[in-house]
């Protein structure tokens, strides 16, 4: 079946330090892959994605790349803020119905 | 454009109490789901609708029916309530295919006594 693992946390780190979350997949067929972020008390938001090989999805200094030779999806951001603070969630999709998600990644920024 | 909203945003229930979780989406999405979320299991798929007039289960759909009353509006209803019912539950919608990704709605914090 089609799973997602990503890095147990929590992660705590200090504001302008690099981030990096690992995320790795065993799917069927050719999944689509995405990071989504909840910020406390909200419900999950689309981060980035990534439909194929080798795509790079990025958004608000967050970036992934879409590695299907190490079935990787590692979420980095360069310089974090306090405003960072939230639970990541990789995930994919084969089917539209069927989004599967990791564990989540809890992340906190100290100013 | 509001995205997907949900009402009520927090609910108390008794035991064996019914109530319906309502949610709308205003992006002319043809797929909506509802999830819940648990600490220690993650998001869980309760049941989702693939297109208006369609309806099916997910992973955990004991306990729960589903309306799609149209193209918008997705409505969760809990019968009577358990207290294993007790949890965060979120709508989301997508435009149908593997690569769109789906948008939630901000969750409705639900405990059953």
């Amino acid at each position: 079946g089609n799973s997602v693992t990503q890095m147990e946390g929590p992660v705590t780190l200090s504001e302008e330090a690099f981030l990096t979350i690992n995320c790795t997949y065993t799917a069927t067929g050719y999944p689509s892959l995405f990071w989504y972020v909840q910020y406390p008390g909200e419900g999950l938001q689309l981060l980035l994605k990534a439909t194929k090989a080798d795509d790079k999805g990025s958004n608000k200094g967050f970036e992934a790349t879409y590695r299907k030779e190490t079935t990787s999806f590692h979420l980095e951001k360069g310089s974090v803020q306090v405003s960072d603070s939230a639970v990541y969630f990789c995930a994919l999709s084969v089917i539209d119905y069927k989004l599967s998600f990791g564990a989540g990644t809890t992340v906190t920024v100290r100013a | 454009n509001a995205g997907v909203t949900q009402t009520p945003k927090f609910q108390v229930l008794k035991t064996g109490q019914s109530m319906t979780l309502q949610c709308a989406q205003d992006m002319n999405h043809n797929s909506m789901y509802w999830y819940r979320q648990d600490p220690g299991m993650g998001l869980r798929l309760i049941y989702y609708s693939a297109s208006e007039g369609t309806t099916d289960k997910g992973e955990v759909p004991n306990g729960y029916n589903v309306s799609r009353l149209n193209k918008r509006e997705f409505s969760l209803r809990l019968e009577s309530a358990a207290p294993s019912q007790t949890s965060v539950y979120f709508c989301a919608s997508s435009g149908g295919q593997a690569t769109s990704g789906q948008y939630f709605g901000p969750g409705t914090r639900l405990t059953v006594t």
